[in-house]
């Protein structure tokens, strides 16, 4: 089936620590996308990828990075410069027709 | 900067009244608008596509229409049931670059 992974669903970070998520897809999408969202608040843009090696910063960057090495794979690590990571995680990627389809998403902690 | 509004924030209806949702855009310039629903704690569902060009679109009991002039779209939810009852977001596309900007989004509750 085709479709967006993502991974773990649920994943907790220990203050001072690294953490990366998996977002995996076989739609063959040139485009892919990361989310946050809080608690009853929408989507925030964090970063972008058009292409292969190429990516640019959404609206709220800081504190996250991302890599673009497979066409399929679209990482983001949080790292401990972000101070508040406690947060839903959502991973999305978009065909040519421009149609946007999103994975079931990471909620990650922080302890 | 593209602002996307969706009032109201909360609806609640009895089953069978048909849903209006509304959705606001600052900027025209966009490619497509797209809504979405999302159960809690899930990811989001891609619903209906709007392309800029097109006035509206249908699926099943669903309707969206799109004045991009006004910068508004309205999704319309026929005889509603309590399996609608989730979150619906919307999203728009500018026309150069790649961003999709996202509105807060309208919980729906519909009551048996």
């Amino acid at each position: 089936d085709g479709g967006i992974t993502q991974s773990p669903k649920y994943l907790f970070r220990k203050e001072g620590q690294n953490v990366t998520l998996s977002c995996e897809q076989n739609l063959n999408h040139d485009a892919m996308y990361w989310y946050r969202q809080d608690p009853g608040q929408g989507l925030r843009l964090i970063y972008y990828s058009q292409i292969v090696n190429d990516f640019q910063k959404g609206d709220i960057a800081e504190g996250y990075s991302v890599s673009r090495e497979k066409k399929e794979s679209f990482p983001l690590t949080v790292t401990s410069a972000q101070k508040n990571p406690t947060a839903f995680y959502l991973c999305a990627s978009r065909d040519r027709s421009r149609e946007a389809f999103f994975g079931q998403g990471t909620r990650l902690t922080v302890v | 900067k593209q602002e996307v509004t969706q009032i109201p924030a909360a609806l609640s209806v009895p089953e069978g009244e048909n849903l209006v949702l509304n959705c606001s855009f600052t900027d025209s310039a966009i490619y497509n608008l797209q809504w979405f629903r999302q159960d809690p704690g899930k990811g989001l569902t891609s619903l209906l596509l709007i392309q800029s060009s097109q006035r509206e679109q249908t699926s099943g009991r669903l309707n969206a229409s799109l004045d991009k002039s006004s910068g508004r779209s309205t999704l319309y939810i026929a005889a509603s049931q309590p399996g609608d009852s989730a979150t619906y977001l919307c999203a728009v596309l500018k026309a150069a670059g790649n961003k999709l900007t996202f509105g807060g989004g309208t919980r729906v509750l519909v009551k048996p």
